[in-house]
């Protein structure tokens, strides 16, 4: 079992919709979450950290940890063109390492 | 948030040299730092935990003699590819955290693409 999972996509959604990216992990002592967004040659940016269970709102974004089920996963509103990239869902471990998934590629069509 | 810069953004070479890729902390310092190596459409790829003042800690599967890792000051890792082949074209991206234990957010250099003749 692989220890951060995500669909790879790629994943279409129209302007305007709401796209919805999902991350398990296996490690269930990990405490800290993060969703990166990567542009094709590019490296990767920070978009939300969570460290709790529940929901966390940034602008179009919306990260939601649920550490029972060991899911994360990142909502984004109102998706435009330019959020089309690769959506990266990293965990830290307990050995202060942070382990990236596979990521999931989105493509918003205008 | 942080800044950390890394030069060179894209280096070619030949087969057999080596490459020394730098990684700075512009705005902060860094005590811990760390090496990816991310190849086409596959995720990053932890190579090495480098620690300012001491041995960086290699990933399993990852050669601590080809890839060499220097951490001498809190700003500023490198990494030295030696003796590189073909194989080892790909994305080398260092990363730095301002936080201590589990809190500590990544922030990412441009990355590096090095591509061996």
């Amino acid at each position: 079992q692989k220890e951060v999972e995500q669909n790879s996509g790629p994943l279409s959604v129209p302007e305007g919709a709401i796209a919805s990216l999902n991350c398990t992990y296996s490690d269930r002592v990990s405490q800290s979450f993060f969703w990166y967004r990567q542009y094709s040659g590019k490296s990767p940016e920070l978009i939300m950290s969570i460290y709790s269970n529940g929901d966390k709102e940034d602008g179009r974004f919306t990260a939601q940890l649920n550490k029972a089920s060991q899911y994360v996963s990142l909502l984004i509103r109102d998706s435009q063109p330019s959020d089309s990239a690769t959506y990266l869902c990293a965990v830290r471990t307990g050995g202060f390492k942070t382990i990236f998934g596979a990521g999931t590629r989105l493509f918003v069509k205008a | 948030g942080a800044v950390v810069s890394q030069h060179p953004s894209r280096v070619i070479c030949k087969s057999g040299t080596s490459v020394k890729i730098e990684c700075r902390s512009l705005d902060f310092q860094a005590t811990t730092m760390f090496w990816y190596r991310q190849f086409p459409k596959q995720s990053l790829m932890l190579m090495a935990t480098s620690n300012e003042g001491s041995k960086a800690t290699y990933e399993q599967g990852v050669e601590k003699d080809k890839f060499l890792i220097n951490h001498a000051s809190l700003t500023l890792s490198t990494l030295t590819v030696t003796s590189a082949h073909p194989e080892d074209s790909s994305f080398y991206i260092c990363s730095a955290t301002t936080g201590t234990g589990n809190t500590g957010e990544l922030f990412f250099g441009e990355g590096s693409r090095l591509t061996v003749l």
